[in-house]
Order: structure tokens, then C-alpha cells, then sequence
């Protein structure tokens, strides 16, 4: 059981839009902790896409963007691509377990 | 560039060496991490170090059976695993953390070395 909650699975069309959420609390996004978010694919080591909640590391096309809100954050992809299709992760801080958590991961496919 | 070693099977209760070799940037400015991937699961992060190595943090998981440790004039991070466990066993990554103290975003990976407890 994940302390940052996704959905197992979202899919979406070739230039669609999708959403990914990362549900926490109190103790972590709640907390105004940072939010960031890596992209990995199978049998591949994950990459940065999202730092500080919304913050594109260079390289990264704009249709990934980040939010954060509450105790929640969300990945929104635009203009879906056949290449997306992978496994998204967040990530924050947790001061109730002093410990860096991830989210369980999110499968993306693109139908 | 982030380059692990020293993965293998090894049985329970024994004890691993992981070493991850830095290159391309200036290793004594950032803190470095350990994250652990098990076979079809999700991510999990194991261990912190600042930039000094005076600051060290770990999961709860594996506290107080492993050490994290780094070389600054060898460029090197290393990870201590005792008293392993089958639970232990999957993919270990290190990885950079943006800034000096460890309280950011993970932007440089290795490409990961496999951990197999079994007896």
C-alpha cells in the first residue's frame, strides 16, 4: 500500500488528453512538500519529467505538465503519442515517516 | 552518468555490496539516493546521503540493516545490504538528487543492478 495513491491504469488515444493523479495527505503533499514525476519504461531505469510540482526538466516536450493542489497532484498529458505509452510514478516527501515515497505507478496506454 | 555494480544472487541472511560509479558532473555537489524497483512492482526509495556524507536517511524497511556511503575523491556511491531478506530482491538504482541535501527531484538514474535473495 503506496503513502501516494494513482490510479493502476489510464489509457487514452492518439492525441488525447489524459490526467494521471497522485491522491497523498496530510503528511506529505498536504504539506506543501514538492511533487515530482518520472516516467520509466519496461526494463529501463525511470527519467525525471516533472520537478517542484510543475517544472519541466530541459528535453521534455510541453505536452507533459504538473499541478499540485490540497493534498493531491496530477500529470495531465496533451496530444497524446504512441511513445507515452508507459509506466508514470510521483514522488514527494513524507514527514510522518521522514522518508522519500512514491505513488504505486500508473500504466499508460495508448489505444 | 550513473553506473551500479555488484549485484548477484546471494542467500538470505548474507550480505551485498553495491557501488555506483559517477561521471560527467561534479559528484561532491549533490546528494545521491537509492531506489530499489522488485520484480513487477513499483518504486521504492531505500537511502539518502548529502553532498558531505554527514547526513544520512533510510526507509524503515531496511534500517539498521543497511549503510549507505560515498567516496567524493573516487566519485563513488556505495550501498552496504546485511542481513538480506527475500524481500530485498529486485533492481537497485542510484540515483542524483538536484540539490546538495536531498530534498528534491531524482534527476539522474543509473541503469540499475539486480539483487536476487534466494537460497
Amino acid at each position: 500500500q503506496s503513502v501516494l495513491t494513482q490510479p493502476p491504469s489510464v489509457s487514452g488515444a492518439p492525441g488525447q488528453r489524459v490526467t494521471i493523479s497522485c491522491t497523498g495527505s496530510s503528511s506529505n503533499i498536504g504539506s506543501n512538500y514538492d511533487v515530482h514525476w518520472y516516467q520509466q519504461f519496461p526494463g529501463t531505469a525511470p527519467k525525471l519529467l516533472i520537478y517542484g510540482n510543475s517544472n519541466r526538466p530541459s528535453g521534455v516536450p510541453d505536452r507533459f505538465s504538473g499541478s499540485r493542489s490540497g493534498t493531491s497532484a496530477s500529470l495531465v498529458i496533451t496530444g497524446l503519442q504512441a511513445e507515452d505509452e508507459a509506466d508514470y510514478y510521483c514522488q514527494s516527501y513524507d514527514s510522518s515517516l521522514t522518508a522519500r515515497v512514491f505513488g504505486g505507478g500508473t500504466k499508460l496506454t495508448v489505444l | 552518468q550513473l553506473v551500479e555494480s555488484g549485484g548477484g544472487v546471494v542467500q538470505p541472511g548474507r550480505s551485498l555490496r553495491l557501488s555506483c560509479a559517477a561521471s560527467g558532473f561534479t559528484f561532491s555537489n549533490y546528494a545521491m539516493h537509492w531506489v530499489r524497483q522488485a520484480p513487477g512492482k513499483g518504486l521504492e526509495w531505500v537511502t539518502l546521503i548529502s553532498y558531505d556524507g554527514r547526513n544520512e536517511y533510510f526507509a524503515d524497511s531496511v534500517k539498521g540493516r543497511f549503510t549507505i556511503s560515498r567516496d567524493n575523491s573516487e566519485n563513488t556511491l556505495h550501498l552496504q545490504m546485511n542481513s538480506l531478506r527475500a524481500e530485498d530482491t529486485a533492481v537497485y538504482y542510484c540515483a542524483r538528487d538536484r540539490t546538495t541535501l536531498g530534498f528534491n527531484a531524482f534527476d539522474v538514474w543509473g541503469q540499475g543492478t539486480m539483487v536476487t535473495v534466494s537460497s
